[in-house]
């Protein structure tokens, strides 16, 4: 089946524009998370869905960055002004919840964005 | 501190040597993973445990909950397993180590 899909590879933009980038989660997984990875750094945990609940921003780096989820699938990180140290590669992972599935994460490819 | 340490950064060997490479934490978990990065960025879970030990393969990964350390182990190294490890901890929101740089060498 289908894994997790992000679109798009790779995006070039200019500072002070604004980004989106999107993640298509594996059919029926719940639970959605999108993480950054920056060069020579380690990934860093940015929001994460689950179902209808209210999602966890709590590593959203600055208000400048925001994500949606709509109708429990497709989500969208938008970046808005983006600076240079917004370069960065963008991972997304989906899990199914449940104990039976041990909320294993399953990631995308990610979207490689740089900032000039 | 980071809260999850990983060690070494980089790890060179040669073709068919047992590989160990080590995670301590420093916060109460639900949860540790191990995943996998390949050259190219993609990146695979390998294993997610709450105690004890799993094995897959030739890899084994054991976690010592009193101790906060977790190691993860490769039998009979290939070049194919040439890649980046990372070490999470967590159930949903994962911490994440800096990962190890494993070579081997043909």
């Amino acid at each position: 089946g289908a894994g997790v899909s992000q679109s798009p590879s790779n995006k070039v933009t200019e500072k002070g524009k604004d980004v989106e980038l999107r993640c298509d989660p594996i059919s029926g997984h719940t639970a959605l998370y999108w993480y950054r990875q920056s060069l020579g750094q380690g990934l860093e945990f940015l929001i994460y869905f689950q179902g209808n609940s209210a999602p966890d921003k709590s590593g959203l780096p600055s208000d400048r960055f925001s994500a949606e989820r709509t109708g429990g699938s497709v989500s969208t990180l938008t970046i808005q002004r983006t600076q240079q140290e917004d370069s960065a590669v963008y991972l997304c992972a989906s899990s199914a919840t449940g104990e039976r599935f041990h909320n294993e994460q399953f990631f995308g490819p990610g979207t490689r964005l740089t900032v000039l | 501190k980071n809260e999850v340490e990983q060690s070494p950064q980089n790890l060179t060997a040669q073709e068919g040597e047992f590989i160990t490479i080590n995670c301590s934490y420093s916060v109460g978990i639900s949860a540790l993973h191990w995943l996998q990065q390949h050259p190219g960025g993609g990146i695979v879970s390998l294993f997610m445990l709450s105690s004890g030990k799993k094995k897959h393969g030739r890899l084994i990964a054991t976690i010592n909950i009193q101790e906060k350390h977790s190691s993860l182990h490769i039998t009979a190294s290939h070049p194919r397993d040439s890649a980046v490890y990372i070490c999470a901890v967590g159930n949903e929101k994962l911490t994440f180590g800096t990962g190890t740089r494993l070579t081997i060498i043909p």
